[in-house]
């Protein structure tokens, strides 16, 4: 990836459990979101935390950014069976643009 | 609420030969994006386009073109196709002047090149 890292690659959880991603990057950015992506399926945006926060919620999403070590990381906490798809980190880097370069992705199994 | 719309949602073409793919993307939004996901890749910026105009470019080869029309949609050409452009194609739109760069994806366009 031009982006960067995220782990772990390929995750697999109880439902019920917690599961916890990290995405690293390369270039300072404006914010960094996060999208899920079922399997052969479009990308949805899930949450956007910009450059000056360092911690994020929206329902059972938590996410954190940490710019002095470039990385954020994703959990979901009471994992759903629905829960399962691959999720990925993305940023346009220090503009405000579309063009999104992402990361590599995390593969989420949550066994029902 | 209307979401990105792309066709054909599966396309198969020998290679050598040309495609196009279609995207509308959400009434109202000005700027169209094209991204490219190879099979267990993460996906690539190729081509945006902000009131017809192209807006930016990324890993887009020589060998597409696109463009976007009067009604904002948009239309990825591909030619002389090879195998290694089998992927899936996404479109995503967002409102020009948006203060957030959240894109709306489309469910994609997969192209298999025997």
């Amino acid at each position: 990836s031009q982006q960067g890292e995220e782990d772990p690659q390929a995750l697999s959880i109880q439902e019920g459990e917690n599961a916890t991603m990290n995405c690293s990057y390369k270039t300072s950015i404006n914010n960094l979101q996060w999208y899920r992506q079922n399997s052969g399926r479009g990308l949805v945006h899930l949450i956007l935390i910009r450059s000056n926060e360092r911690e994020k919620h929206s329902g059972r999403l938590r996410v954190t950014l940490d710019t002095s070590k470039k990385s954020s990381s994703l959990l979901i906490t009471a994992s759903r069976a629905a829960d399962t798809a691959s999720y990925f980190c993305a940023t346009s880097g220090s503009s405000n643009t579309g063009k999104l370069i992402f990361g590599q992705g995390t593969t989420l199994q949550v066994k029902p | 609420a209307a979401g990105v719309i792309q066709s054909p949602r599966h396309l198969i073409k020998e290679k050598r030969e040309t495609a196009t793919l279609k995207c509308y993307p959400i009434p109202r939004h000005d700027t169209v994006y094209w991204y490219q996901q190879g099979p267990g890749q993460d996906p690539q910026f190729l081509i945006s386009f902000y009131e017809k105009m192209q807006s930016d470019k990324g890993s887009i080869p020589d060998r597409f073109s696109a463009q976007q029309f009067s009604d904002y949609h948009s239309e990825l050409n591909m030619s002389s196709l090879e195998l290694g452009d089998s992927a899936l194609y996404f479109c995503a739109s967002r409102p020009g002047g948006s203060g957030a760069n959240v894109l709306t994806f489309g469910a994609g366009s997969r192209l298999t090149v025997l």
